[in-house]
């Protein structure tokens, strides 16, 4: 089981670019990286997902290293309406397992 | 993209009540799916798989007896908490995976449900 560890918080201003890095050095062949953002009391929500390389949708860009061992969540030009927690997840043909996510709060 | 609904969103009973919280997805089919709990200022807890036409897998720890999971369609999957007690109250999700059978690499989450036992 591919533990992911991540800050536990982090602070930023408008406008910013954030990057939040997640360490999975356990990482499985068959295990593909993916991000969730959850505000209080809602279930998470998904933001991107991938495997190698770098994957980017309309809100953010994922950026995984050769060794898989490592990824970036990269969100551009953050808002208020960014602060959430932001979980990393490792996995394959089983449940997910959360880790403690990343707190990110985001200031005017 | 995919939607889980659960009802009710909330729910407040008095202690040693049962309640049944129901996780669906809306518009694919899902042949598992995943219960978690959340406490406040706290990550998901796994509680346990959801397996439709079969028992439920539970993880350590957490009662089979007390809290009963029901997969009666590939639509819907049921949370029952018996005999509920204030150390009960949570935040539950549900989540669903939609893909390749045994991929688990696209879940969608539910919106939550906020047990208050009194």
């Amino acid at each position: 089981l591919a533990k992911t560890t991540q800050p536990i918080s982090m602070d930023s201003y408008e406008g910013q670019e954030v990057n939040i890095t997640c360490s999975h050095n356990n990482i499985a062949t068959n295990d593909y990286i993916t991000w969730y953002q959850q505000f209080p009391s809602q279930g998470p929500r998904f933001i991107i997902q991938g495997y190698k390389t770098k994957v980017t949708n309309e809100v953010a860009s994922l950026f995984i290293p050769a060794d898989r061992k490592s990824s970036t969540l990269s969100l551009p030009r953050v808002s208020l309406s960014d602060t959430a927690v932001y979980y990393c997840l490792a996995a394959g043909r089983r449940a997910l397992t959360f880790g403690s996510g990343t707190r990110l709060q985001v200031q005017p | 993209g995919a939607v889980v609904s659960q009802h009710p969103s909330r729910v407040i009973c008095k202690s040693g009540t049962s309640v049944k919280i129901e996780c669906r997805s809306l518009d694919f089919q899902a042949t598992t799916m995943f219960w978690y709990r959340q406490f406040p200022k706290q990550s998901l807890m796994l509680m346990a798989t959801s397996n439709e036409g079969s028992k439920a897998t539970y993880e350590q720890g957490v009662e089979k007896d007390k809290f009963l999971i029901n997969h009666a369609s590939l639509t819907l999957s049921t949370l029952t908490v018996t005999s509920a007690h204030p150390e009960d109250s949570s935040f539950y999700i549900c989540s669903a995976p939609r893909g390749a059978s045994g991929s688990y690499n696209e879940q969608f989450f539910g919106p939550g449900t906020r047990l208050t036992v009194l």
